[in-house]
């Protein structure tokens, strides 16, 4: 079946340094939409992609649309405490009627 | 807003018991969704509903789930006999135009089966 898989599935960072967690899927995607999950806490939406080759920014966080709709990236430039959490990317599948999660990316910043 | 409004947020019980877990979406939201969350197997949508109906309810596991939406501001997820394998935090989430708008997640049912 369809599958959206992300990598790494751990990231520990020193404090100001950056991150990237990359995400892909085993068919072309309409959108792709990425959350950020605190711990103990729930998903939160941050932002959908819908073009190919799209890129957005949000403050230190870029977000990137691959040109076959197939892969997204998001990168976070000097990492801060407040950034700790799993970083999921999800996207609609083929018949379009579910969000289909990656695994995530657990992001640890040490000070 | 409120936001999407789950409760309980804990339920520990022991197996065999039933458990009905609930949830409140945003108001004027047209879609809800179910999603279980484990280490093992991440996020996974259970089933969901557009405008009270449930559209797609092939994630859900057995037999044992049930899930109704009596009306546009009410849902509830009901596990009979519960099992030991249930244990998971449970997500409701709302939306606007179902997966091609953001969705918005509760604060979830952390539920523990002894």
């Amino acid at each position: 079946g369809q599958q959206v898989m992300q990598i790494p599935q751990y990231q520990h960072v020193q404090e100001g340094e950056d991150f990237t967690t990359y995400c892909n899927s085993s068919t072309t995607l309409s959108n792709i939409q990425w959350y950020k999950q605190r711990p103990g806490g729930h998903p939160v939406f941050l932002i959908q992609l819908v073009k190919s080759g799209e890129v957005k920014k949000q403050k230190r966080l870029t977000f990137q649309f691959g040109e076959a709709k197939k892969n997204s990236s998001l990168h976070i430039t000097a990492t801060q405490t407040t950034d700790v959490g799993t970083y999921f990317c999800a996207g609609p599948n083929n018949q379009g009627g579910k969000l289909i999660f990656g695994q995530g990316t657990e992001l640890s910043v040490k000070p | 807003d409120a936001g999407v409004i789950q409760s309980p947020r804990h339920e520990v019980t022991e197996m065999g018991q039933e458990v009905t877990l609930r949830c409140k979406p945003i108001s004027g939201h047209d879609y809800l969704f179910w999603y279980r969350q484990t280490m093992m197997r991440g996020l996974e949508l259970l089933i969901y509903f557009n405008n009270n109906v449930p559209i797609d309810d092939s994630g859900m596991p057995e037999d044992r789930f049930s899930a109704k939406m009596p009306n546009a501001s009410f849902s509830t997820l009901k596990i009979q006999p519960s099992e030991p394998r249930d244990s998971a935090v449970y997500f409701c989430a709302s939306s606007l135009k179902g997966i091609n708008s953001p969705l918005h997640f509760g604060n979830g049912t952390r539920l523990t089966v002894t």
